[in-house]
């Protein structure tokens, strides 16, 4: 079993540039989360995605940030345009039915 | 609102001295508490949670409602516990988000 996927594993961009980042969750995961952790912090959510539907994403800067998981498996988070507050780590997280969150190894992103 | 607090940044022990990860949370309802820790380069995973009540890796953590903590424990500190912990809170239901505290690097010396 591979775990949750995600690729990049690390990005370097100018400001004001669009970034990607892609996930694959755990197979049969229905529930996917995306975090993302500033540094010496802990994990924060952005959006939580059941199946294809985005059921929480009341912290997701929607004026920069959108995400997609149209057929209910991986998923895209985008950034555009970049600012240098998002220098961060985006974590990917799946869960069957609610379960336990299983993470994935993050992006680390930094916005120069 | 949800919160957890995580007072420590950084812990050191000595190898086989007890260990204590302090957190308390903040949340009016009834929570589900986890303890994820993450070790030198890799994922962050999942520890340990209330209401399995197991003891993983030696570790263990009772929640205390009335103080509203979830302190982690062991009573012998191994070198290869060295490692981030994060004390994390769910409100509960299925598929609810986690709120991490700042995370407690645990430091075992030899």
């Amino acid at each position: 079993e591979a775990g949750v996927v995600q690729s990049p594993r690390y990005k370097i961009i100018e400001k004001k540039q669009p970034v990607a980042f892609w996930c694959n969750p755990i197979s049969g995961h229905n529930t996917l989360y995306w975090y993302l952790q500033n540094l010496g912090q802990g994990p924060e959510l952005l959006i939580r995605y059941e199946n294809e539907e985005a059921v929480d994403d009341s912290q997701l800067p929607k004026d920069r940030f959108s995400a997609e998981r149209l057929k209910g498996v991986d998923s895209t988070l985008k950034i555009q345009p970049a600012e240098l507050g998002d220098s961060a780590v985006y974590l990917c997280a799946s869960s069957e039915g609610g379960d336990t969150q299983y993470f994935g190894p993050g992006t680390r992103l930094t916005v120069l | 609102a949800q919160r957890v607090t995580q007072p420590e940044k950084l812990l050191s022990v000595f190898k086989g001295a007890p260990v204590e990860l302090k957190c308390n949370y903040s949340y009016s309802g009834s929570p589900e508490l986890f303890w994820y820790v993450q070790y030198s380069r890799q994922r962050l995973q999942l520890l340990l949670r209330h209401i399995s009540r197991e003891s993983i890796k030696g570790f263990t953590a009772d929640l205390n409602k009335g103080e509203t903590s979830f302190h982690l424990k062991k009573p012998f500190a191994q070198e290869e516990d060295s490692a981030m912990y994060y004390c994390a809170l769910s409100a509960g239901g299925g598929g609810n988000k986690l709120t991490f505290g700042t995370g407690t690097q645990l430091k075992v010396e030899l």
